[in-house]
């Protein structure tokens, strides 16, 4: 597609229920990175994927939290047992190969509010 | 392991006035290096980069930011901003041999009439 795209774009779930978001890059772009924007925290980094595999997982906060990438595209992020403290919006990047470099280009985002 | 600093949590400015948002890297090895920009209830949006070359790197909106390797750091200016350029502007690094970006804390810029 012409953009990152992200669903869903809000969601409002109760204390302990499972979530899950998810990422549908631009065509044609092989790495994929999760963040989480919660307010006053800046963006913090989740997770980074190259093709279907995950060199970088080191931000995942928890067990709790997990993400995977099938087909080098879409890419779900699942919290579980989710907690007041995971209220954020979460960010999809995709990137291409610029000098070698990956620039990335964002979603809009999904706004997880835990109830 | 790389970090930003991003010193400066907001930042008011009259409008037409000159802006620089201070930004400083800590990184073991060369670098690339962003700002990114979220204008209210918007997401990212790429503002500029550095990834070689030039030092002084042009970006969208009239915005510009000088690579300083000795110093470590690559400051965002403006000569004039809108009222328009109300935002949040991060500053991102992402080591060379590793493509892990890092993001500052973010600088609100606040212009007012």
């Amino acid at each position: 597609g012409a953009g990152v795209s992200q669903s869903p774009s809000n969601k409002v779930t109760e204390k302990g229920k499972d979530v899950e978001l998810r990422c549908d890059p631009i065509s044609g772009h092989t790495a994929l990175y999760w963040y989480r924007q919660s307010l006053g925290q800046g963006l913090e980094f989740l997770i980074y994927f190259q093709g279907n595999s995950a060199p970088d997982k080191s931000g995942l906060p928890s067990d709790r939290f997990s993400a995977e990438r099938t087909g080098g595209s879409v890419s779900t992020l699942t919290i579980q047992r989710t907690q007041q403290e995971d209220s954020a919006v979460y960010l999809c990047a995709s990137s291409s190969r610029q000098s070698g470099a990956n620039v990335l280009t964002f979603g809009a985002g999904s706004r997880l509010t835990v109830l | 392991a790389q970090s930003v600093t991003q010193l400066d949590s907001q930042v008011p400015v009259f409008e037409e006035a000159p802006v620089e948002l201070r930004c400083n890297y800590s990184s073991s090895v060369s670098v690339y290096l962003f700002w990114y920009v979220q204008y209210p209830n918007q997401g990212l949006q790429l503002l500029l980069k550095y990834l070689s070359g030039s030092t002084l790197v042009k970006g969208i909106n009239g915005f510009e930011a000088e690579f300083n390797k000795s110093q470590t750091s690559f400051h965002l200016r403006k000569p004039s901003v809108h009222i328009s350029d109300t935002a949040e502007y991060f500053c991102a690094v992402m080591n060379t041999g590793f493509q892990k970006l890092v993001f500052g804390t973010g600088t609100r810029l606040l212009v007012s009439p």
